[in-house]
């Protein structure tokens, strides 16, 4: 069965600094992978997708996304964390292509400290 | 352009009642997906339809019916509500982009 897994459930990141957010999914065929980020009390959006074709991908805000099949990971990165990236983000993986049915993590929060 | 619409945002139920929670779109989209999202748990699939006519059941099924009869709506059907099924509930609707669209999400308590 398709699982995710992202294996910190909290990370403090300075302001300004380097982020990486792990993430592991298992899926037997090539994946669509995509990270969402959900601020508090708010819906979920979009961040980044892959399907295929070139393994890093960018997305909004300066995040960008590296896919390793080998290592079956989709961590997502940013090279200066803001104050307004404290949220918590979701990597998922989906059972077809249009993004719905989409299998989620449990999701890792990011606090930025200044 | 109004999105997804999720009605109501907020709702108490006791056990054992049954209730729906609405969800539209006005995208015309054919995927539509709902999940409900726990502490620590994330989010979880518990329907989705890949068009009018056809739904699919998620990870955790159990509990919840779907139809969908229009393209424009996704509704879910609690049969008997239980303390279990106190979550946060969103719909999720997608053309062939791979982006979902979520709505803002229904608050459900069940006493």
């Amino acid at each position: 069965a398709q699982s995710v897994t992202q294996p910190d459930i909290h990370i403090t990141v300075s302001e300004g600094a380097s982020l990486e957010l792990r993430c592991n999914y298992s899926y037997g065929a090539t994946p669509y992978l995509f990270w969402y980020v959900q601020s508090p009390g708010q819906g979920l959006q979009l961040l980044l997708k892959y399907f295929s074709g070139d393994t890093l991908v960018q997305g909004i805000k300066g995040f960008e996304a590296e896919f390793k099949r080998s290592q079956s990971s989709f961590n997502l990165r940013k090279p200066s964390v803001h104050w307004s990236d404290a949220a918590e983000y979701f990597c998922a993986v989906a059972l077809n292509q249009a993004g719905t049915a989409l299998i989620f993590g449990k999701g890792t929060t990011l606090s930025v400290s200044s | 352009n109004a999105g997804v619409t999720q009605t109501p945002k907020f709702q108490v139920l006791k056990t054992g009642q049954s209730m729906t929670l609405q969800c539209a779109q006005d995208m015309n989209h054919e995927y539509m997906s709902w999940y409900r999202q726990d502490p620590g748990m994330g989010l979880r699939l518990i329907h989705y339809s890949v068009g009018a006519g056809i739904t699919d059941q998620g990870e955790v099924p159990n509990g919840y019916n779907v139809s969908r009869s229009t393209t424009e709506d996704f509704p879910l059907r609690l049969l008997s509500a239980a303390p279990s099924q106190t979550s946060v509930y969103f719909c999720a609707s997608s053309y062939f982009t791979g982006q979902a669209f979520f709505g803002q999400g229904t608050r459900l308590t069940v006493v």
